[in-house]
């Protein structure tokens, strides 16, 4: 099952600078993307999510972008700090189908380096 | 800030025994989740329950599974005879249904170890 996928299993960034994680996905039914960070041990913490009607969502140092033509979304943390470092994940619902669960990418870790 | 809470942290189990998973969701929300990540492996959806009914299940989720709500507060999950690929973090999740708050809040997760 490769509905949502995350391509990059790691990414590491200079603090201060620019992170840019991505996720693309393969099932048009989608209309509900949501990010999550995950550290260790602990449960997904949701961070920022955005429907399918909008194109961009912003919240403080998050933003989360959505290209629906190209099936494809990204996550930028701007400026990165190192509490950031954590696995990021994407996932994904149907919402408006009716289906209430959510399709988890494969997730990315983010290092921030001082 | 209300949160989702698990208990045990850490259940150890032999194969064949009952094991149950317990949830406390946050108190205002009404659509209750299990999902599960086996080390190494994407979180995957379980269950999902709304009115005290299973609104929508996976593949996974077969008779060996089952959920209830037993009072106000608690959300649990059983597993009837455990095998070792049911080795696995096991996570609550919770949300609201009103316009702009389907984001689902995960609990700590229950370590769950089959031997």
């Amino acid at each position: 099952d490769q509905q949502v996928k995350q391509n990059s299993p790691s990414l590491s960034v200079q603090e201060g600078r620019i992170s840019i994680l991505n996720c693309d996905y393969t099932n048009s039914m989608f209309d509900y993307f949501l990010w999550y960070k995950k550290y260790p041990a602990e449960g997904p913490t949701f961070l920022i999510s955005i429907s399918s009607i909008k194109d961009k969502n912003e919240d403080g140092r998050f933003t989360v972008f959505l290209n629906k033509s190209a099936k494809h979304l990204s996550l930028h943390i701007v400026p990165s700090q190192p509490g950031d470092s954590a696995v990021y994940f994407c996932a994904a619902s149907a919402l408006f189908q009716g289906a209430q669960k959510l399709v988890f990418g494969q997730g990315t870790r983010l290092t921030i380096n001082p | 800030e209300p949160e989702v809470t698990q208990t045990p942290s850490h259940q150890v189990t032999q194969m064949g025994q009952e094991v149950i998973l317990r949830c406390v969701p946050i108190s205002n929300h009404l659509y209750f989740y299990w999902y599960r990540q086996i080390l190494g492996q994407k979180v995957e959806f379980l269950v999902s329950f709304y009115n005290n009914e299973i609104s929508e299940k996976s593949e996974i989720f077969d008779d060996q599974f089952s959920v209830e709500r037993p009072d106000g507060s608690n959300f649990t999950l059983k597993i009837r005879s455990t095998k070792l690929e049911d080795s696995a973090m096991y996570f609550c999740a919770s949300s609201r249904t009103e316009q702009s708050s389907y984001e689902q809040y995960f609990g700590p997760g229950t370590r769950l170890t089959v031997t």
